[in-house]
This record gives structure tokens, C-alpha cells and sequence, in this order.
């Protein structure tokens, strides 16, 4: 596709039960970000996937959070037993590895699942 | 540790009156240094990259400058298709994949 899309666009469950939201990235775009966005607020890193490397899973809150990425396609992220305070947009983010020497290459959102904990 | 401090978290303005968003920010050696529109119930939408103090990029009515302490975003005769939240964040070399993002300032242009 031309962009990065997210599914669903809205979630609403209730506390305990498990969500996941799916993110596919741009065709040919090598790392995927995660992030949280709670109303307001700014972005919070969650995860980085980048190739067949190991995830960098340091933003995760806590082990109720976690996330797959099958080479460079789709990627899921999946909370447990869902919290009232888990309630945030859920944005992800493809790049393409290159560009500028030493810098970073430009992140395109998607526009992100609204998450809604009852 | 890593921080951005965006300021002022909300700016009204006329349309036509020109003004400044500021991003400050602490970074264990600057990697980038990235400015993001983000229009209600969006993803982020990249603006600009700026790597090293004195860059300076443009783009329309936007311009954005880069310090060893600050990036500021320049908005000149802004017309209300402005008016959305900005979005400052800095990647640093001590954590490659971690990209840190200010709080944002919401902009808004009354025509």
C-alpha cells in the first residue's frame, strides 16, 4: 500500500480481557516502531523491530505488552489482561534503513488504533 | 537521560501574525532531531530533519533551526490550514532505536 495502515481504527473492551492491534508497514521499509499516545500527551516509544535483529523492547510498560514482527511485514501488539490506564492511541511507525550517513531515516505513521478500556 | 521540553503547549495567533514554536532538548550526542504535524485523530506527519546546530530547513510557511540546546520552528504569515499540534523529538547515538518526543504545541490560526 502507499502508507502505513493500522487495524483496527478503534477498540473498545473491556478491563482483563486481551487486545491486539495489527501494523502493516510500508513494502520495503526494513524497522517499525510502536508507540502510545495518551490523550494530550506525546509520543512513548514501546518497541523497535529492524530487520531479523533482536527487538528493542525497552519502552515496553510492563509484560502484559508485547509484540511480533515476521521479517519485514506485519506486526502485531498485544495486551494482556487489559488496564483501564492501557486507554491511549497506539501509533506505529515504518523507515526505510539508509539515507543520510550516521542520521535517521524518516518515520511514516500510520494513523493509529484508539483503545479504549471500559 | 535523554528529554525534549516543547514550549508554549498552546498558541493562539491571528492569521498573517508570524511566531515561533521552541523545542529544547538534552541528548547524549545528537543523532537527529525530528519536527512532526499532527492534525486531530492522525498519525504524526514528518516536517523536517535536522542534524547539526546551524542547519536550518524550510518547507511553505515553516522554517526550522537547530542549536546545541534548541530547535525552534518558525511559522511566517500562517493561514488557519496551520492550525494542528507540532511535535518535537531527538534520536541519540547512546540508543539508536530510541526516538524521544516532546509533549507537542498546539497551534491554532483564527482567520
Amino acid at each position: 500500500g502507499a502508507g502505513v495502515s493500522q487495524s483496527p481504527s478503534n477498540k473498545v473492551t473491556e478491563k482483563g480481557k486481551d487486545v491486539e492491534l495489527r501494523c502493516d508497514p510500508i513494502s520495503g521499509h526494513t524497522a517499525l516502531y510502536w508507540y502510545r499516545q495518551r490523550l494530550g500527551q506525546g509520543l512513548e516509544f514501546l518497541i523497535y523491530f529492524q530487520g531479523n535483529s533482536a527487538p528493542d523492547k525497552s519502552g515496553l510498560p510492563s509484560d502484559r505488552f508485547s509484540a511480533e514482527r515476521t521479517g519485514e511485514s506485519v506486526s502485531t501488539l498485544t495486551i494482556q489482561r487489559t488496564q483501564q490506564e492501557d486507554s491511549a492511541v497506539y501509533l506505529c511507525a515504518s523507515s526505510f534503513q539508509g539515507g543520510h550517513p550516521g542520521g535517521q531515516e524518516t518515520q511514516y505513521f500510520g494513523p493509529g488504533t484508539r483503545l479504549l478500556v471500559l | 537521560e535523554d528529554q525534549v521540553t516543547q514550549s508554549p503547549e498552546a498558541l493562539r495567533l491571528q492569521e498573517g501574525e508570524s511566531s515561533s514554536l521552541n523545542c529544547s532538548y538534552t541528548v547524549s550526542g545528537l543523532r537527529g532531531l525530528f519536527w512532526y504535524r499532527q492534525d486531530p485523530g492522525k498519525g504524526p506527519e514528518f516536517l523536517f530533519t535536522l542534524y547539526s546546530a546551524g542547519e536550518e530547513k524550510e518547507k511553505e510557511r515553516l522554517k526550522a533551526t537547530l542549536t546545541k540546546k534548541e530547535s525552534f520552528l518558525h511559522i511566517t504569515a500562517p493561514k488557519p490550514e496551520d492550525s494542528a499540534t507540532y511535535l518535537c523529538a531527538v534520536q541519540g547515538y547512546s540508543s539508536a532505536s530510541k526516538i524521544i518526543f516532546g509533549s507537542g504545541t498546539r497551534l491554532s490560526i483564527r482567520p
